[in-house]
């Protein structure tokens, strides 16, 4: 139990284009989910925190203009990088937090970015 | 013998030692802590995690242990196989329930030498 899908696995796509991620909880209802970015060789830094039902909540330095979030539904949220630059190459990785006195985070398998 | 990287700090082990990979935490508020591990181009998978009321748990194969006094974590792993190669996080939580996100430490990559 607990899986968290993203869909797609990989992406390339060319500059000013728009991408979006989705993030499934599959066999539980996710009220909170997060995104992260990962860059070659360091840890998941956070960019925002899903909410379903109301608006995300960005970390400090992370545009919400550019990385649209939708919590549509208890099982899914989306990421929408817009305009996408080659900087924006990164690996963006989903979790879902399972409520409960753990309050554990399942996390995605990951969506490999390529701004080209 | 244990080295740092550019990014992140390097464990080499001999396929059946221990390893023992090691965090410090900044926030004295956090009380949940949780051990992930990370292969590479795949997302983070639950190890192991422990509440700040305890200072030591066990799994299969693995030990968390938490020195709340001087902010540190440390994850054991017994008779370290090859399959155990991979990045490895701490990340911390102010409250094991409620809404506050995680905050991940840089990493450990564990190489297991067979």
């Amino acid at each position: 139990g607990a899986v968290v899908s993203q869909h797609p696995s990989r992406v390339i796509c060319k500059s000013g284009t728009s991408v979006k991620i989705e993030c499934r909880s599959l066999d539980f209802q996710a009220t909170t989910m997060f995104w992260y970015r990962q860059f070659p060789k360091q840890s998941l830094m956070l960019m925002a925190t899903s909410n379903e039902g109301s608006k995300a909540t960005y970390e400090q330095g992370v545009e919400k203009d550019k990385f649209l979030i939708n919590h549509a539904s208890l099982t899914l949220s989306t990421l929408t990088v817009t305009s996408a630059h080659p900087e924006d190459s990164s690996f963006y990785i989903c979790s879902a937090r399972l409520a409960g006195a753990r309050n554990e985070q399942f996390f995605g398998p990951g969506t490999r970015l390529t701004v080209l | 013998g244990e080295s740092v990287g550019l990014h992140l700090p390097t464990l080499s082990v001999q396929e059946g030692d221990n390893s023992i990979i090691n965090c410090a935490y900044s926030n004295s508020a956090s009380d949940y802590f949780i051990w992930y591990k990370q292969e590479s181009g795949k997302g983070p998978q639950f190890i192991i995690d422990i509440r700040s009321n305890m200072d030591k748990r066990q799994g299969q194969r693995v030990t968390v242990l938490l020195n709340k006094t001087v902010k540190h974590l440390s994850l054991q792993i017994a008779a370290t196989q090859p399959g155990d190669s991979a990045v490895y996080f701490c990340a911390e939580n102010i409250t094991p329930s409620g809404n506050t996100p995680l905050v991940f430490g840089k990493g450990t990559r564990l190489s297991v030498i067979a």
